[in-house]
């Protein structure tokens, strides 16, 4: 089934040490997307991807970096976590952007649980 | 300020009864408007999307209303079941020139067997 992967489900890593979250697709969208949902809030929304072109939201801090190799793969490279930065880390996807289709559901992976120690 | 709220954070029916959230939002003018489940520990899944030329949009138990002048979105599910019982989020596009859309915090809903 098409769909979107996310590795690992959980990750935990020390204060200050570097990690990289995965995201594959198979569905061959344009859009990808990470967002960070911390306990019982709404995903936020940190960047995204159409095809090459990076977009950063204004208020992602810079401790977070993302990178595209290619259409199937993403990844998001926190730089030096910290304690605030434990949440679950949403991956998705949609075709093409709002502005250029109408019906543009994001197709999610289950995330990855991110814990600092 | 922007803000999306949805009614509560919680949400307890009976089972075989009407579900009603509602999506409130501020200083947004979305022309589409999402609704999505999210159960515990999984990303969350597409249920609807509604224009802001749509007044109603069905699928199944589901029901989504858009009021553009309240600002308001309705979303329904009428017969519950326990199976029903999630996280469901609204998500709206943040304007006309927007190219991503915001989420709102969630209502938990839980039917009661």
């Amino acid at each position: 089934d098409a769909m979107v992967i996310q590795n690992p489900r959980y990750q935990v890593t020390q204060f200050g040490k570097p990690v990289t979250l995965s995201c594959s697709q198979t569905l061959n969208h344009n859009v990808m997307y990470w967002y960070q949902q911390k306990s019982s809030q709404a995903p936020k929304l940190l960047f995204h991807y159409y095809d090459k072109d990076f977009n950063n939201e204004a208020d992602t801090p810079d401790n977070f970096q993302s990178r595209r190799p290619n259409t199937s793969f993403c990844f998001l490279d926190i730089r030096s976590p910290g304690l605030g930065d434990a949440a679950m880390y949403l991956c998705a996807t949609s075709r093409d952007l709002v502005g250029q289709t109408r019906n543009q559901p994001q197709h999610f992976g289950d995330g990855t649980r991110l814990s600092i120690l | 300020s922007q803000k999306i709220e949805q009614n509560s954070e919680a949400l307890n029916i009976q089972e075989g009864k009407t579900a009603t959230l509602t999506c409130n939002y501020t200083n947004y003018s979305p022309a589409y408007l999402q609704w999505y489940r999210q159960d515990p520990g999984r990303g969350p899944v597409f249920l609807l999307l509604i224009r802001e030329n749509e007044k109603e949009k069905r699928k199944e138990r589901l029901k989504v209303t858009f009021d553009t002048t309240l600002k308001q979105s309705l979303f329904h599910i009428t017969a519950s079941q326990p199976a029903d019982s999630a996280t469901y989020l609204c998500a709206l596009q943040r304007d006309n020139y927007g190219q991503n859309f915001v989420f709102g915090p969630g209502t938990r809903l839980s039917v009661l067997p």
